[in-house]
C-alpha cells in the first residue's frame, strides 16, 4: 500500500520556467511533509517542508503547497535552473505523534533543459 | 557543523566477509537512521536509534547488525551478506525521532557485494 505517491516519473522544463513536482498521499494522519533533492550516488538533501497547520512555505526558489481536503501536495521552483536537475522525493510523517518514520514517495526526476 | 559523514564511500566484499559502515554527526541530533536505496527507488528504512537505544528494526535480516557506541556514531555490522544486498546505504540523523523534525542525510556507502 503506497501511502505516498508522486504519479510522474519524470519532469521535462526549460531553464528559467517554472518546474512544478507533485504528491499525492492517502494516510489521513500525515501532518508533515517534506521535500528531497537527489543527485546519483549522494544522499538525499533536505530542501523544504510544511506542517499541516500552513498552506504554503516558501524558501528561495522554492515554495510547497498544502492542499490537505486534496491530500495533495506540490513543490514550486522558481526559476528552474539547470543544477536542479535530480531525483526529487516527497516525503511525510506523523509529526504530532511518537511515530516518526518518514513514508516517501518514489520520485520524479526533473531535468531542466538550459 | 551541518553534516553527517559516511564511511568508507565504496566497499566491495564478498559473501563469506565481515565489514562496518560507519557514520557521524556533530549536530547533537538524538535520532540517527540507517536507510537501503536501491536504483531509481526511494530510501527504505531499516533501523532507527533514539537515544542511542534501537527503537525500530524494519524485520532486517540479521546478517545487519546495527550499532551506536554514543549519540554521535552509528555502525552497521556486515556479515555474510548476498549479492542482492548491494546498494547505497544511507545514514540519517534528525534532532529527535518524534516531532516535526527534518531528517539530514549522509552521502551514503555504495556497497556491491560479489
Amino acid at each position: 500500500d503506497q501511502q505516498v505517491k508522486q504519479n510522474s516519473p519524470s519532469l521535462s522544463v526549460q531553464e528559467g520556467r517554472i518546474s512544478i513536482l507533485n504528491c499525492d498521499y492517502t494516510n489521513s494522519m500525515f501532518d508533515y511533509f517534506l521535500w528531497y533533492k537527489k543527485y546519483p550516488a549522494e544522499g538525499p538533501t533536505f530542501l523544504i517542508s510544511i506542517s499541516s497547520i500552513k498552506d504554503k512555505n516558501e524558501d528561495g526558489r522554492f515554495t510547497v503547497f498544502l492542499n490537505k481536503s486534496a491530500k495533495h501536495l506540490s513543490l514550486h521552483i522558481v526559476p528552474s535552473q539547470p543544477g536542479d536537475s535530480a531525483v526529487y522525493f516527497c516525503a511525510a510523517k506523523r509529526g504530532g505523534t511518537s511515530y516518526g518514520k518518514l513514508t516517501f514517495g518514489q520520485g520524479t526526476i526533473l531535468t531542466v533543459h538550459p | 557543523d551541518t553534516e553527517v559523514t559516511q564511511t568508507p564511500k565504496h566497499l566491495v566484499m564478498g559473501m563469506t566477509n565481515k565489514k562496518s559502515l560507519k557514520c557521524e554527526q556533530h549536530m547533537g541530533h538524538r535520532a540517527m537512521y540507517w536507510y537501503k536505496q536501491k536504483a531509481k527507488k526511494p530510501p527504505e528504512l531499516m533501523f532507527v536509534y533514539s537515544y542511542e537505544k534501537l527503537s525500530i528494526n524494519e524485520s532486517v535480516p540479521s546478517r545487519f547488525s546495527p550499532e551506536c557506541p554514543n549519540s554521535s556514531l552509528l555502525n552497521l555490522h556486515l556479515h555474510a551478506l548476498q549479492p542482492e544486498d548491494s546498494a547505497l546505504y544511507l545514514c540519517a540523523s534528525s534532532q529527535e525521532f518524534e516531532g516535526y523534525n527534518e531528517q539530514f542525510f549522509g552521502p551514503g556507502t555504495r556497497l556491491t557485494v560479489l
